[in-house]
């Protein structure tokens, strides 16, 4: 089981262009989760999709799409970068509906700066 | 939204010194999560409770739901220990995390 990864590991866009950020979960889980983490802000929730077919906002989606057209994967869509979206971003997933309270499971994370 | 406290920021400790870290929280949840992200970035799930008291290995936490508080302990603590030690919460709904800014804890030989 590879777990939860994430493509790529690090990337600089200059501002205005577009990426898109690839979280692949072999664990069969339900539920996926894309945060940001930022130095004396902990992580935040940006989108998180409960099943396949499933996008909800987070905490702070501005700025950012997700789609989840397979289980298994769950992408982060910037469209056009601002140097605010400079960041360290995890995705993560967690088992199905019957067992939503249990742990989530993070990937190692893609660090992004913008310039 | 829940508001996430964790205390202290920052702890230095020598090894086998018993640590303790805080976290308190506004609004009634679902679950607790403790994280422990490392130096390279990592993040790993350490507990998830909804009350009472876990134990795995070295690391204890507890949870009092009455007083919206948890405590993460850490016994004979090892510099290998050294991390950010994360605090999450479910809302009721059991969707979504927020987070505590986390504890950065180094433990010295």
């Amino acid at each position: 089981n590879a777990g939860v990864t994430q493509t790529p590991k690090f990337r600089v866009l200059k501002t205005g262009q577009s990426m898109t950020l690839l979280c692949a979960q072999d664990m069969n889980h339900e539920y996926m989760y894309w945060y940001r983490q930022d130095p004396g802000m902990g992580l935040r929730l940006i989108h998180y999709s409960v099943g396949e077919g499933t996008t909800a906002k987070g905490e702070v989606p501005d700025g950012y799409n997700v789609s989840r057209l397979k289980k298994q994967n769950f992408l982060l869509g910037l469209e056009s970068a601002a140097p605010s979206q400079t960041s360290v971003y995890f995705c993560a997933s967690s088992p199905p509906r019957g067992a939503l309270r249990e742990t989530q499971y993070f990937g190692p994370g893609t660090r992004l700066l913008v310039l | 939204k829940n508001e996430v406290e964790q205390s202290p920021q920052n702890l230095t400790a020598q090894e086998e010194e018993f640590i303790t870290i805080n976290c308190s929280y506004s609004v009634g949840i679902s679950a607790l999560h403790w994280l422990q992200q490392h130096p390279g970035g990592g993040i790993v799930s350490l507990f998830m409770l909804s009350s009472g008291k876990k134990k795995h290995g070295r690391l204890i936490a507890t949870i009092n739901i009455q007083e919206k508080h948890s405590s993460l302990h850490i016994t004979a603590s090892h510099p290998r220990d050294s991390a950010v030690y994360i605090c999450a919460v479910n809302d009721n709904a059991g969707n979504m995390l927020t987070f505590g800014g986390g504890t950065r804890l180094m433990v010295k030989p």
